[in-house]
């Protein structure tokens, strides 16, 4: 049990510019949780898969953000056409269906110019 | 709609002293409760965890909580503060039997004083 990773654990770009973030999960783990935190707030659910299957979007979730799982392991997180109020940590969490415990990864922390 | 309310946004306490940090939650059906500990640039890590088992629950590192229904309460404690502590304390509530996602207080920072 490796525990959940995420790349890359920094990213500057700059306004406009499309970033996309990876998760891979703990191994087995069958359901992955996006969430995105603020400076100073605690963090806010965007999405979560079970599998492949995009089950829940938040209402945060605006057009420009996708999220895929495409073979219900490692995930990934699009932001297109970024924009400064996009700046915070995006944390991705995973678990498994025998326990009520989220695991939590390193995060991404995303700066826009 | 479920809520977290955690009292304070900074608490500092000497080291060797007593630890205690407030959360009070808001749920329509019975919650599953967590506290979560944050050291800087890192990701968050499960401190204990109340899933309508004991009321009070021992996690790790020495802290404990317990879950109040008649207060809607589920503060954190331990006895003696270590320097090592010092990080930022998330409270969070969840619904796991219905749309399992987490919803999480603003955060409250622990300050240890030598």
């Amino acid at each position: 049990d490796t525990g959940v990773s995420q790349d890359p654990r920094h990213k500057i770009t700059k306004r406009g510019q499309n970033v996309t973030f990876r998760c891979d999960p703990i191994s087995e783990h069958n359901r992955l949780y996006w969430y995105r935190q603020t400076l100073g707030q605690g963090p806010e659910f965007l999405t979560y898969f079970q599998n492949e299957a995009q089950l829940e979007k938040s209402r945060l979730l605006s057009d420009r953000f996708s999220a895929e799982r495409p073979k219900g392991s490692f995930s990934t997180l699009e932001i297109q056409r970024t924009e400064q109020g996009d700046s915070a940590m995006y944390l991705c969490a995973s678990r498994s269906a025998y326990t009520d415990t989220q695991y939590f990864g390193p995060g991404t922390r995303l700066t826009v110019l | 709609a479920q809520s977290v309310t955690q009292l304070g946004s900074h608490v500092s306490v000497s080291e060797g002293a007593l630890v205690l940090l407030r959360c009070n939650y808001s749920s329509s059906v019975p919650p599953y409760l967590f506290w979560y500990v944050q050291y800087p640039n890192q990701g968050l890590q499960l401190l204990l965890k109340y899933t309508s088992a004991a009321t009070l629950v021992k996690g790790i590192n020495g802290f404990e909580a317990e879950f109040k229904k008649s207060e809607t309460s589920f503060h954190l404690t331990k006895p003696s503060a270590h320097m090592s502590d010092a990080a930022e304390y998330f409270c969070a509530v969840s619904d796991l039997n219905r749309d399992d996602k987490i919803i999480f207080g603003k955060g409250t920072r622990l300050h240890i004083l030598p």
